[in-house]
């Protein structure tokens, strides 16, 4: 079956930049989208069809794709950017949608 | 305002069933693609299935095909996720989605319902 691979975590200092990847054999054909997970809330879409910023999200979210790897590009992050995020994408047949394992972001 | 609000989860015996429900509101529901993910404890998300608009396409992530089955009542503004022959695996919490048009991604979440598979 399908998967896509983030790092478990990523640490960052306050106003420093955080990378969070996320790469599957398919991204190159599909769309990733990214969701940010705060502790008990439901996921937040951040980043769409691979670049766009929805209306609400904080321009310091960007996303970016190269081949089988996608990133996902905090700048200058904040506390409260502390948070589990996932990518997630649909197989080859662009039917069945994986998320990634999850990428918990720590702001030390 | 645009809502989605889970409902049906439980405690459940190996083996059991149960039907989760999701009531939409603050948007034309039939519209849309719609989608079940759920989270077990401390885990990380997990898409469940896929519905379209006029429920003639359904989708299922392997673990649950045969086991579940999504449906829809555009009429009630309503999405459903029967689930049966439960397994201890399958506990977690369930969050009722909404695709965006034109192949957004998933922009509308509810809270989620919990269903506990246990002995």
């Amino acid at each position: 079956s399908y998967e896509l691979t983030q790092p478990p975590s990523v640490s960052v200092a306050p106003g420093q930049m955080a990378r969070i990847t996320c790469s599957g054999e398919a991204l190159p054909k599909r769309y990733v989208y990214w969701y940010q997970q705060r502790p008990g809330q439901f996921p937040v879409l951040v980043i769409n069809r691979n670049f766009e910023r929805p209306s609400g999200i904080p321009e310091r979210f960007s996303g970016s794709t190269s081949g089988t790897i996608v990133t996902l590009t905090i700048s200058k992050v904040q506390a409260e950017d502390e948070a589990d995020y996932y990518c997630l994408s649909a197989d080859s047949s662009g039917f069945y949608w994986v998320f990634g394992g999850g990428t918990k972001l720590t702001v030390l | 305002e645009v809502q989605l609000v889970e409902s049906g989860g439980g405690f459940v015996q190996p083996g059991g069933s149960l039907r989760l429900s999701c009531a939409a509101s603050g948007f034309t529901f039939s519209t849309y693609w719609m989608s079940w993910v759920r989270q077990a404890p401390g885990k990380g998300l997990e898409w469940v299935a896929n519905i379209k608009q006029d429920a003639n396409e359904k989708y299922y992530v392997d673990s649950v095909q045969g086991r579940f089955t999504i449906s829809r009542d555009n009429a009630k503004n309503s999405l459903f996720l029967q689930m049966n022959s439960l397994r201890v695996e399958d506990t977690a919490l369930y969050y009722c989605a909404r695709w965006g048009l034109q192949q957004s991604g998933m922009d509308v979440w509810g809270q989620g319902t919990t269903v506990t598979v246990s002995s």
